[in-house]
């Protein structure tokens, strides 16, 4: 149980075009979402908290107006960066957790490599 | 806000043999939540082992097991028994209580674990 998928797994887009990640709950009902971004060889960066049905939380020095987050239902959240650029060239990973809020864990999903061209 | 800070960048170990990881962290909850994380060359994340800082006993989990010492704000974690299968990027991540916010991880910056058969 507890898996979280995303998709694409790997997408290349053209610089100045928009793209869509998709990361979905599979047997869980996930009431917070999370979207980190991993550069290669380094740490994976929280970039937004994204709760069922309302706005998203971002962190210091994420455009949220480049990184647009929704979370519409209990299984979905998606993750689109508009007018994308060579520098948004990225690993982006989601989690999920779910309502119960004594569950310590976070179930992660394969993560998306973008690549801007 | 807090901090976990991996001192190590790579280790290596003898298939076989034991290696022990350091994570070292700074906050100033009296209760939180700790975790080890492996990210293989897939780039899935899976939880090795937690810790809740209000226990005591340091956790186990077959070869993985931690020392924490909540006065040094010390979280290592040892692998006994190497295998080649261990080999990846491991991560220390730490988390707020519960009732605290959205319990967004703060992660380590990773030590890679290269194991020589």
């Amino acid at each position: 149980g507890a898996v979280v998928s995303q998709h694409p797994s790997w997408v290349i887009c053209k610089s100045g075009t928009s793209v869509k990640i998709e990361c979905r709950s599979l047997d869980f009902q996930a009431t917070t979402m999370f979207w980190y971004r991993q550069f290669p060889k380094q740490s994976l960066m929280l970039m937004a908290t994204s709760n069922e049905g309302s706005k998203a939380t971002y962190e210091q020095g994420v455009e949220k107006d480049k990184f647009l987050i929704n979370h519409a239902s209990l299984t979905l959240s998606t993750l689109t960066v508009t007018s994308a650029h060579p520098e948004d060239s990225s690993f982006y990973i989601c989690s999920a957790r779910t309502w119960d809020l004594s569950s310590y864990e976070q179930y992660f999903g394969p993560g998306t490599r973008l690549t801007v061209t | 806000a807090q901090t976990v800070t991996q001192s190590q960048p790579e280790m290596s170990v003898q298939e076989a043999e034991t290696v022990t990881l350091s994570c070292t962290y700074d906050t100033s909850e009296s209760d939180y939540y700790l975790f080890w994380y492996k990210q293989p060359p897939s780039r899935q994340m899976i939880l090795v082992i937690r810790q809740e800082a209000y226990k005591q006993q340091n956790a186990t989990e077959n070869r993985f097991s931690v020392n924490f010492q909540k006065a040094a704000k010390s979280f290592s974690l040892k692998i006994s028994d190497s295998q080649l299968g261990d080999a990846a990027m491991y991560f220390c991540a730490y988390r707020s209580p519960v009732i605290q916010g959205a319990q967004k991880l703060v992660f380590g910056q990773g030590t890679r674990l290269t194991i020589n058969p």
